[in-house]
């Protein structure tokens, strides 16, 4: 199993400003991924960390809007950039043990933008 | 196109019953297919993989079915706990691309 701690668990943020989601793990973690959880939808994979080098990106999102780092096994960021009202989600830090099984999720940063 | 369709969309039932929430999916390849809780304002948590293989799997109170011939699951709650009251996810994973439904909200009310 693994436990994942995420940082801010809400904000409120103005329109145009960015905010950055930090993502711990207890052990060390191969595969880790961003979700969003628009309301009363269920989740949207967002990208891929890749440690040490870029991420991966879903059809739908980009670099500039969600820029991602991943500088070692255990931690992970999540920004979200130049936001609108429209990036008021949930976002979720994912982590897989082994390949193919099962995900681990934080428990959410929560994100109101005004 | 590759989709997985939950219903009912919402439930609710008194505590000590039991109920059963539906998942159709069609999806191909398949290689697992999965049952997250999720509480309210939580991340969602694991209750079920189940393989092709798999017919029945058990967690507690929690029974996951799979027929993969007609491309479906069942999970079924026994004996509901005001604690059931969740989201109730159903996923399917083909060749590590994880396919999301949409979601059962079961309420469970005293």
């Amino acid at each position: 199993s693994a436990v994942i701690s995420q940082k801010p668990s809400r904000d409120i943020c103005q329109r145009g400003t960015s905010l950055t989601i930090q993502c711990q793990v207890d052990s060390q973690v191969t595969m880790m991924f961003w979700y969003r959880q628009q309301p009363g939808q269920s989740l949207t994979l967002i990208a891929t960390a890749n440690q040490g080098s870029e991420a991966t990106y879903e059809s739908g999102f980009v670099i500039d809007k969600f820029p991602i780092s991943r500088p070692n096994l255990t931690f992970s960021t999540l920004t979200v950039s130049n936001m609108s009202p429209e990036d008021s989600s949930i976002y979720l830090c994912s982590v897989e043990v082994r390949v193919g099984g099962e995900l681990f999720f934080g428990e959410g940063s929560r994100l109101t933008v005004l | 196109k590759n989709q997985v369709e939950q219903s009912p969309q919402s439930l609710i039932i008194l505590e000590g019953k039991n109920c059963t929430l539906q998942c159709n999916y069609t999806v191909s390849p398949f290689s697992n297919l999965r049952w997250y809780k999720q509480d309210t304002g939580r991340g969602p948590v694991s209750l079920t993989i189940m393989t092709f293989s798999e017919n029945t799997k058990s967690n507690g109170r929690y029974t996951a079915t799979l027929d993969a011939d007609t491309k479906q699951s069942s999970l079924h709650i026994t004996a509901s706990q005001l604690s059931d009251s969740a989201s109730y996810i159903c996923v399917v994973n083909s060749n590590y691309q994880l396919i999301w439904g949409a979601g059962t909200k079961l309420i469970i009310k005293p």
